[in-house]
């Protein structure tokens, strides 16, 4: 089973601000890896697939990066509605699919 | 619009058996294959099962062992998964995930809430 971990647990920042996130696999998941947005009493929502292809209504100020085993989530001006828990997840390997820890993107 | 409902969910005793309906519409079900993911309270997501077009099906054995089924019906645009012999961890809610192929989990239901309790 491939294990995603996901940094940091919690990220606290003002809107505005660049947010960074990260998500790193126990082994090579080529770009077969995704992000998805849940605010609370929601269903997650997908915005990254294949690392960096933006999925259909994904605002621009969302994108994504890497390959292999590193990868970032990118948010470069952070919106009031961006705060919510970010996870990554992997379909290179299957199954299971798997899902990063999550990452809690809160206001500061 | 795509839209997917799930249904079945409530309070159920340790080892007793449930079974989730999930309602699809706004695409052509036939093309897709299907998943339920699931969240137990305050945690992450976990896969659960997968049923493709043809019914064909893998499961996240470490979490289910054998407990669960997955069905779908191409007729009635519904995917289905009978929980057995459940226990307290699988308290949760169970969300159904339409995949979209060489992309992911494209669209989710809202999820309907397992508690397993007595």
């Amino acid at each position: 089973e491939i294990v995603l971990t996901q940094s940091p647990a919690t990220l606290s920042l003002s809107p505005g601000e660049r947010a960074t996130l990260s998500c790193r696999a126990s082994q090579s998941v080529n770009n077969y890896l995704a992000w998805y947005q849940q605010k609370p009493g929601q269903a997650p929502r997908l915005l990254i697939y294949d690392a960096s292809n933006r999925a259909t209504g994904i605002p621009a100020r969302f994108s994504g990066s890497g390959s292999g085993t590193d990868f970032t989530l990118t948010i470069s001006s952070l919106e009031p509605e961006d705060f919510a828990v970010y996870y990554c997840q992997q379909r290179f390997n299957w199954p299971p699919y798997t899902f990063g820890q999550g990452t809690r993107l809160e206001i500061k | 619009e795509v839209q997917l409902v799930e249904s079945g969910g409530g309070l159920v005793p340790p080892g007793g058996s449930l079974r989730l309906s999930c309602a699809a519409s706004g695409f052509t079900f036939t093309g897709h294959s299907m998943s339920w993911v699931r969240q137990a309270p305050g945690k992450g997501l976990e896969w659960v099962a997968n049923i493709n077009q043809v019914g064909g099906v893998r499961y996240n054995e470490d979490s289910v062992k054998g407990r669960f089924t997955i069905s779908r019906d191409n007729a009635e645009n519904s995917v289905y998964l009978l929980l057995t012999s459940l226990r307290a961890e699988d308290t949760a809610i169970y969300f159904c995930a339409k995949e979209q192929l060489g992309v992911g989990f494209d669209h989710w239901g809202q999820g309907t809430l397992v508690t397993v309790s007595s």
